[in-house]
This record gives structure tokens, sequence and C-alpha cells, in this order.
């Protein structure tokens, strides 16, 4: 049973570039979040997806930043125009449809962001 | 506002060396606590979730316990392939997206 995937793993962008983060969750998991850690920060929340639906995108920049996650295919983060401060770590997370309590949450192995 | 704090920074033990991890939170109606372990390039790895006061849970060397305002990570008798960073989070509102702490970086010296 594969985790979830994330691709590229590292990604180099020049400045004013745009960057497109993808992410598979794993089989049968039907959320999924979007984190970014910066170097000597801790992991912080941006956008909660379902199939078609952004659920909560109070952690993402309201310019430059987009997710989706289409009925088919993986999810997707854009970033437009990136700026040196967009260098960071970003991770997705899945997890299966809410059952009561809170289900874990399962990380992809991070797609590691260089603005040049 | 709700908050997740984690002592100490950082950790160094000699092997065979037992100690804890602190996780202190804030938030309105807890909702379950969440621990992770992070590896230096790779993604948090799933550890353990703690639903209420009290609750207690193991896995080898590790574990974790519940009070109504922190959670504490035992680890026994730690050998170097226990270094790692240990996150702890606990979820936001109703959305379910989780508040991290910074992590207790722990080198374990053989």
């Amino acid at each position: 049973n594969a985790g979830v995937m994330q691709n590229p793993r590292h990604l180099v962008r020049r400045r004013g570039q745009e960057a497109r983060l993808r992410c598979s969750p794993m089989k049968g998991h039907s959320h999924v979040y979007w984190y970014r850690q910066l170097p000597e920060e801790g992991l912080k929340f941006m956008v909660y997806l379902q199939k078609e639906n952004i659920i909560d995108e109070s952690g993402m920049p309201k310019e430059r930043f987009s997710a989706e996650f289409p009925k088919e295919g993986p999810s997707i983060l854009r970033i437009q125009q990136v700026v040196r401060g967009d260098s960071a770590a970003y991770f997705c997370a899945s997890s299966p449809p809410a059952g009561g309590r809170y289900n874990e949450q399962f990380f992809g192995p991070g797609t590691r962001l260089t603005v040049l | 506002e709700d908050q997740v704090t984690q002592s100490p920074e950082a950790l160094r033990l000699q092997e065979g060396e037992s100690s804890s991890l602190n996780c202190s939170y804030t938030v309105s109606g807890l909702r379950g606590l969440f621990w992770y372990r992070q590896d230096p390039g790779k993604g948090p790895e799933f550890l353990f979730t703690l639903y209420s006061a009290g609750e207690e849970k193991e896995k080898e060397r590790l574990k974790a316990t519940l009070t109504k305002k922190e959670s504490f990570l035992h680890i026994t008798a730690p050998k170097p392939e226990d270094s790692a960073t240990y996150l702890c989070a606990v979820p936001r509102g109703s959305q379910g997206n989780l508040i991290f702490g910074k992590g207790t970086k722990l080198s374990v010296k053989p």
C-alpha cells in the first residue's frame, strides 16, 4: 500500500517563475492538507481540500498561491511569480474520510523548493 | 489563540539514558493530540494519537501520555536510531488542520 506521494522531490526556480507541486494521497484517502516548513520553523498549515472542494484555505497567502484537488488526478499546489521567501519544504498529508474523531494525517516526503 | 509549545528544543542523551519530551498546548476543546517523528530531509512519520486525559500509548521504546494541559513522550533506554526531531500537534477547530509545535531535536550517542 503506497504512502502519500509527492513530486518533484526537489524543485529549483528563478524569481518570477511558477512552481507546481503535486501530491497523490494514500489509497482510500479523500482529504488532503498542505503544510509549509521554513528553515528552523515548525510546520504551518496552508490549505485543506477534499475532491473538487477547498474546505479551508486560511493558512495560504491570498496572492500568488492556489491549490486544487480535482476529481481525477493529484492535488496541486501552485505558486506563481515565486520569490526567495517561498523557499521551503512543502509537505502534503492525507487522511481517510472523517469518522467522528479526527483521523491521523499521513505525510508525504515533501517537495523542497529553492528559489534563486 | 491556539498554541503548541514543545520543550526542550534539543536533547542529547547517551544510549540507554531514559528521558521525557514535553508538549504543552492551549486550545479551546481538545480534539486529540498527535505525535510525529521527523528525520532530516523526510516527511513527518505518524507515531501516536491521544484523545483524552489519562490515555497512554506505547510503541517499542516510546510511550506517550496525555493530561488536560500537556503530553509527554517518554523514551526508555534510547538507541542511536531514535535520533530524530519529535513533533507534537493538535487539530485546530472543527476542520482538522494541525497546529504543530517547533519540535524537540533528539540526539542519542552510542
